[in-house]
């Protein structure tokens, strides 16, 4: 089945404690981002990957650190958590040569709490 | 800039009612794609539909339905005979190739509809 998969789902940290995001997809994708979600804001862009070892930033980079060394994975890494990073993560994956997986594949998301 | 706009902030039908929510975009390329995605309370994002910019012709799918207006740059969704399952949060979203080198690949969001379905 092809999917996103994320992990931990749910995480409650205290601040500054280091913590990773782990994101990985069985598509062979070559497109990979991250996105927060944050009640009245919807989603928002934080980092992306088109390919192994390419990386840029988003909208909302602050605070948080990216690597793409395999191309199934992509892991989110918050190097000194702040209470501001409270929020929905998502990660997504596509194919830019596939028009049909455009926007179609999202992990089921990790919900994060620091305190 | 690009940009989408959901100006609906939150709706409360009946069931049964029919709904439309609305949504408008902003972008300066041709080619595009617009989205809608659903996200009930458990928290996943549900890709509804992907659109995009050569076709102009609206979709219907069972009670969904969906308008797409270039000429308003508009993206409608409408619910048709509402039901409490329906009740979610609502994403329009759009993916053009200015955004980041031809890839297609980032959305953009607009910040929601929350749509409350009474029995």
């Amino acid at each position: 089945e092809a999917q996103v998969t994320q992990n931990p789902r749910y995480l409650i940290t205290v601040t500054g404690k280091k913590l990773t995001v782990t994101c990985s997809q069985n598509m062979n994708h070559e497109y990979m981002s991250w996105y927060r979600q944050d009640p009245g804001l919807g989603l928002r862009q934080i980092y992306y990957s088109m390919n192994v070892e390419v990386t840029d930033k988003g909208d909302v980079p602050e605070g948080y650190k990216v690597s793409r060394k395999e191309k199934r994975n992509f892991p989110l890494i918050l190097e000194s958590p702040s209470p501001n990073q409270t929020s929905l993560y998502f990660c997504a994956s596509s194919s830019p040569g596939q028009g049909a997986t455009i926007g179609q594949y999202f992990g089921p998301g990790t919900r994060l709490t620091v305190l | 800039a690009q940009k989408v706009t959901q100006a609906q902030t939150e709706i409360s039908v009946v069931e049964k009612e029919d709904v439309t929510l609305d949504c408008v975009y902003e972008t300066r390329d041709t080619t595009y794609y617009l989205f809608w995605y659903k996200q009930p309370p458990s928290g996943e994002l549900v890709f509804l539909i992907r659109r995009n910019s050569f076709d102009e012709q609206n979709e219907i799918s069972g009670r969904y339905s969906w308008n797409f207006q270039k000429s308003t740059s508009s993206f409608n969704f409408t619910i048709t005979a509402s039901q409490v399952v329906d009740s979610a949060v609502y994403f329009c979203a759009l993916s053009d190739s200015l955004r980041f080198r031809g890839s297609q690949g980032n959305l953009i969001f607009g910040k929601g509809t929350k749509l409350s379905v009474k029995p």
